[in-house]
């Protein structure tokens, strides 16, 4: 059964780097049938799909946080990562990251269960 | 980018009613939209994707319709377990984007 777990620090200060890894379990991150996806959710509000990466290093951002974001693959780990740089208050948000199988159901599905991030001093 | 638009931003019901929600694509986003369900405290599922494909395990009782730039979610008769928040998503020319959700709450 694939699982995907979020981990990281959970406060991060104004203007520095946030920086959060999705292990994945119960499947391999460098088969050629999934993309894997950051998405956060500020509290109480809705969901943002922040970018995307294929095993191969292959990614796609949202322009809205293109210029801050760098997502990357360790297929040794079965693991994928998040850098957003230069936050603030703004991106302080459950983080989530979830499978998409481009092949079958080519939609998020299944997520972690998320981790807040708290951008505070 | 493609804006999602749903209503209604809450929908308070009985359980045992059918729930309608809708939701509206600023452009034609073919049949690439699908539907989640949020409960507090948990991440999104997945319950109906390319418009009308329940997801695995998926109850019968949930269904999509639509095309192009207006899609509806339909709950035949709500259950206790029902009662969350949904949200429409769409892919479109590798750029994601989410509706802002519809509260569906017991009334």
């Amino acid at each position: 059964q694939l699982q995907l777990q979020e981990s990281g620090p959970g406060l991060v200060k104004p203007s520095e780097t946030l920086s959060l890894t999705c292990t994945v379990s119960g499947a391999s991150i460098s088969s050629t049938s999934y993309y894997w996806g950051w998405i956060r959710q500020p509290p109480g509000k809705g969901l943002e799909w922040i970018g995307s990466i294929y095993y191969s290093g292959s990614t796609y951002y949202n322009p809205s946080l293109k210029s801050r974001v760098t997502i990357s693959v360790d297929t040794s780990k079965n693991q994928f990562s998040l850098e957003l740089s230069s936050v603030t208050a703004a991106d302080t948000a459950v983080y989530y990251c979830a499978r998409r199988d481009w092949q079958l159901v080519p939609w998020f599905d299944p997520w972690g269960q998320g981790t807040l991030v708290t951008v505070s001093s | 980018e493609i804006v999602l638009t749903q209503s209604p931003a809450t929908l308070s019901l009985s359980p045992g009613e059918r729930a309608t929600l809708s939701c509206r694509a600023s452009q034609s986003v073919s049949s690439y939209l699908a539907w989640y369900q949020q409960k507090p405290g948990q991440a999104p599922r997945l319950l109906i994707y390319d418009a009308s494909n329940r997801a695995t395990g998926i109850p019968a009782r949930f269904s999509g319709s639509g095309s192009g730039t207006d899609f509806t979610l339909t709950i035949s008769s709500l259950e206790p377990e029902d009662f969350a928040v949904y949200y429409c998503h769409q892919r479109s020319n590798w750029m994601y984007t989410f509706g802002q959700g519809t509260r569906l709450e017991i009334k």
